[in-house]
């Protein structure tokens, strides 16, 4: 069971550039989160989803946006690249079947803006 | 707006003696608290799940305590093992019918010095 996967694991893109981060799971899990980690800082949730077809933002969505055309895909989008959205970025997911499941977590993607 | 206080940031113990981490929220309105290990250049590991109606989890050397109140919670770990070298964030999960966003601290860094 591969859990939540993220791709790529390193990337570095030029300012403007775009790109898409790639996160999927294979717990049929109905919930899926973006997050951001900054150095000293705890995560902050980007955009989240409830369930396939339905999105919405979090925390920090402002730059970013998200689809869920499959209950396994989450991919998260970079338009125009900026500088300040250098960070670790994590997916994750969780299933409906009560508040009191923990999140499922992938090991994260490394992004530089240069 | 939820604010999650880890204090201290770093921590470094020989081998051997018991670790003392803290977290303190500002909104009691809580539905569960949930703490995490995150190892470098890795993702987020659920530890322990501490409802809100619960004052205590625990799971072999670790355990954690809830005072929703106060707005605190302390996750110990008895006889620290080199292996126990990590990050460890907690988060809470706000008591409110369909929200299933998490709020996390910065994080402490725990070293245990062979």
């Amino acid at each position: 069971n591969a859990g939540v996967t993220q791709t790529p694991k390193f990337r570095i893109l030029k300012i403007g550039q775009s790109m898409t981060l790639q996160c999927t799971q294979d717990m049929n899990h109905n919930y899926m989160y973006w997050y951001r980690q900054d150095p000293g800082m705890g995560l902050k949730l980007i955009y989240y989803s409830v369930g396939a077809g339905i999105t919405d933002k979090g925390e920090v969505p402002n730059g970013y946006n998200v689809s869920r055309s499959t209950t396994e895909d989450f991919p998260l989008r970079l338009e125009l690249a900026a500088p300040s959205q250098t960070s670790v970025y994590f997916c994750a997911s969780s299933p409906p079947t009560g508040r009191n499941e923990p999140q499922h977590f992938g090991d994260g993607t490394r992004l530089s803006i240069l | 707006k939820q604010e999650v206080t880890q204090i201290p940031a770093a921590l470094s113990v020989p081998e051997g003696e018991n670790l003392v981490l803290n977290c303190s929220f500002t909104d009691s309105a809580i539905y569960n608290l949930q703490w995490f290990r995150q190892d470098p250049g890795k993702g987020l590991t659920s530890l322990l799940l501490i409802q809100s109606s619960q004052r205590e989890q625990t799971s072999g050397r670790l355990n954690a305590s809830l005072d929703k109140s106060s707005g605190r919670s302390t996750l110990y770990i008895a006889a620290s093992q080199p292996g126990d070298s990590a990050t460890y964030l907690c988060a809470v999960r706000p008591n409110r019918s369909n929200d299933y966003k998490l709020s996390f601290g910065a994080g402490t860094t725990v070293t245990v010095r062979a």
